[in-house]
């Protein structure tokens, strides 16, 4: 079963634009979540994480998340695009002792 | 100071042969990974090792073998190529495997079967 969930293969802002990636994760798993981003041919580096505490988490680059269990979300967020911004983000959740990631989500920004 | 380096970046090889992928981290982590990335970035863990020790194995054809020396180095070697085989494989190192440790990844190794 899909421990976490990315809606929208693709997302399009403009530059300046409030940035929404989505993350529902499945509610049978310990809350321990992870944003990653992946800028092109490279390796995937930690944005930000939640495991216990505080519900809204602020990662680099501007980013945060935050954390609710009603709605079983983790959506990341950004107040103002960059054209830098522009890669694949990953939702992951750790379950079953390793890090099992979402299919992500390509952010493109617009000009 | 690379954090973990993995070779080679390319690798372009024909059906049926075999072929070996190092990787080498320096942040003193004990716990070592291989994830594969397909055409649609779709990533999956394939093993880890804690101390030298294989902990996680997931279905993966025994045609893959990881092999750690120690715990600073994770090899991954690939009997008989597939087309299917084709992929981005990466690297990576955690403290302890733990849920607190984020992974760090290498700049992965695009694998092309022919």
């Amino acid at each position: 079963a899909q421990s976490v969930t990315q809606l929208g293969s693709h997302v399009s802002v403009s530059e300046g634009a409030l940035v929404l990636l989505r993350c529902n994760y499945s509610s049978s798993v310990p809350p321990y979540l992870f944003w990653y981003v992946q800028y092109p041919n490279q390796g995937l580096q930690l944005l930000l994480k939640y495991t216990t505490g505080a519900t809204l988490v602020k990662g680099i680059n501007g980013f945060e998340a935050e954390f609710k269990k009603s709605e079983t979300s983790f959506h990341l967020t950004k107040p103002s695009a960059h054209m830098s911004d522009a890669a694949e983000y990953f939702c992951a959740v750790f379950r079953d002792d390793k890090i099992i990631f979402g299919k992500g989500t390509r952010l493109h920004i617009l000009p | 100071d690379t954090a973990v380096s993995q070779t080679p970046k390319y690798l372009v090889t024909q059906m049926g042969n075999d072929k070996s992928i190092k990787c080498e981290q320096n942040l003193g982590h004990d716990t070592m990974y291989w994830y594969k990335q397909d055409s649609k970035k779709f990533l999956k863990i394939m093993f880890s090792y804690n101390n030298k020790e294989l902990i996680i194995n997931e279905t993966v054809p025994n045609r893959f073998s990881p092999k750690s020396p120690d715990k600073a180095h994770l090899n991954l070697h690939i009997n008989s190529l597939e087309l299917g085989d084709s992929a981005v494989y990466f690297c990576a190192s955690s403290h302890s495997g733990s849920y607190n440790s984020p992974l760090h990844f290498g700049n992965g190794t695009r694998l092309t079967v022919t």
